[in-house]
């Protein structure tokens, strides 16, 4: 099994529908949460961190479940310029100096 | 800044061959990574450098090595390449303490 799982996609959905997805991890030990954006050819930047309580930033939401170890992230009001692939990112464990990625959702946001 | 730079963009190479790929941030940062991306398998993770004078392997560090030159820069190294090597390469930094990491633009290296 790998250590973090993503529905690859894509989805294709209408500009301004609402779109999300999960991720799963493996280790339950997991400490740090985070999705990173990477569009077409180019390298993946931080999108957000992923807390405990979840969070917004904008028109993202990004919340983190524990007991069934997924973390999922929302995408309101979808706009073209989301169109990217999103990386589900994890920390193993307190201390752990790697990131374990995800294979990324790739995500296409249609006019 | 420039952030984390890498050199070169793009390569071909054949079976065979070797070559080195380069990679240095201007942020200060401690620790730096190497990743290979690959359709399907998301970023994997080759060899990082937790601080300047250590390296670890990752995941696939089978048929690559690599130096800490110093805090600045971190090398790959392809010593004989082969075709499953062709992948597109991403060198990362990150801060002490902090997780957040920056990447470079890739090298897309095809070996024929």
């Amino acid at each position: 099994r790998k250590e973090v799982e993503q529905d690859p996609g894509p989805f294709n959905v209408p500009e301004g529908a609402t779109v999300a997805f999960n991720c799963t991890y493996s280790n339950s030990a997991s400490q740090s949460f985070f999705w990173y954006r990477q569009d077409c050819r180019k390298e993946p930047k931080l999108l957000m961190s992923v807390y405990s309580s979840g969070n917004e930033d904008g028109r993202f939401t990004a919340q983190l479940n524990r007991a069934s170890q997924y973390i999922s992230l929302l995408i309101r009001d979808s706009k073209l310029s989301d169109s990217a692939t999103y990386l589900c990112v994890v920390k193993p464990h307190q201390g752990a100096q790697k990131l374990v990625f995800g294979q990324g959702t790739r995500l296409t946001i249609n006019p | 800044n420039a952030g984390v730079t890498q050199t070169p963009k793009f390569q071909v190479l054949k079976t065979g061959q070797s070559m080195t790929l380069q990679c240095a941030q201007d942020m200060n940062h401690n620790s730096m990574y190497w990743y290979r991306q690959d359709p399907g398998m998301g970023l994997r993770l080759i060899y990082y450098s937790a601080s300047e004078g250590t390296t670890d392997k990752g995941e696939v560090p089978n048929g690559y090595n690599v130096s800490r030159l110093n805090k600045r820069e971190f090398s790959l190294r392809l010593e004989s390449a082969a075709p499953s090597q062709t992948s597109v390469y991403f060198c990362a930094s990150t801060r002490r303490g902090r997780t957040e990491a920056f990447f470079g633009q890739g090298t897309r290296l095809t070996v024929v």
